[in-house]
């Protein structure tokens, strides 16, 4: 069983819509990343996590230790929020992140 | 804002043949890492660096792969006899809490 699940594994919006992804791990962990990676591959972090929720303008990310899962919304989706969304769970600090398989976003005009 | 670099950005390669990736992390980072991606799969850890040594390594990171830090600032993946299965994008990633990723290396071995 992998440690880190995404879902959806594929997602299509209309511009304008609010998004979530979600993500469950089986791991106990330190920190949870939200990551993004573009067509080109490059990946960019979006946000660390260990307790509550996190906004970063468009983005918010929430976390819940308990029940051992996290989302990603995303408020009035443009296009050019189409990318692949990973999540990422971090076992303590410093330590490796545990990558989950993405959610390949395509948000349409 | 600081980034990780890594060079090249593309590799073409025989098999069998050894390349070099090198990576230049954010300057005042501890830790250090090497991750892969074969095309349409996820990402997968390869190994930590820390202290001037590995501090942790895959099942994947066996005899044929190597890392140094020849210097203050580059940290290098060396893979000695390149196979068919080594292409993937490899990423360099530096960090303590919030990981920076370079914008990785795409090796493509013949």
């Amino acid at each position: 069983k992998n440690e880190v699940e995404q879902s959806p594994q594929n997602l299509t919006a209309q511009e304008g819509e609010f998004i979530t992804i979600n993500c469950s791990y089986s791991v106990g962990i330190s920190a949870l990343h939200w990551l993004q990676q573009h067509p080109g591959g490059g990946i960019v972090s979006l946000f660390m996590l260990s307790s509550g929720k996190k906004k970063h303008g468009r983005l918010i990310a929430t976390i819940n230790i308990q029940e051992k899962h996290s989302s990603l919304h995303i408020t009035a989706s443009h296009p050019r929020d189409s990318a692949v969304y990973i999540c990422a769970a971090q076992k303590t600090s410093y330590d490796k992140v545990i990558f989950g398989p993405g959610t390949s976003l395509s948000v349409i005009p | 804002e600081p980034e990780v670099t890594q060079t090249p950005s593309h590799q073409v390669t025989q098999m069998g043949q050894e390349v070099i990736l090198h990576c230049v992390p954010i300057s005042n980072h501890l830790y250090f890492y090497w991750y892969r991606q074969i095309l349409g799969q996820k990402v997968e850890f390869l190994v930590s660096f820390y202290n001037n040594e590995i501090s942790e390594k895959s099942e994947i990171f066996d005899d044929q792969f190597s890392v140094e830090r020849p210097d203050g600032s580059n940290f290098t993946l060396k893979i000695r006899s390149t196979k068919l299965e080594d292409s993937a994008m490899y990423f360099c990633a530096s960090g303590g809490g919030v990981l920076f990723f370079g914008p990785g290396t795409r090796l493509t071995v013949l």
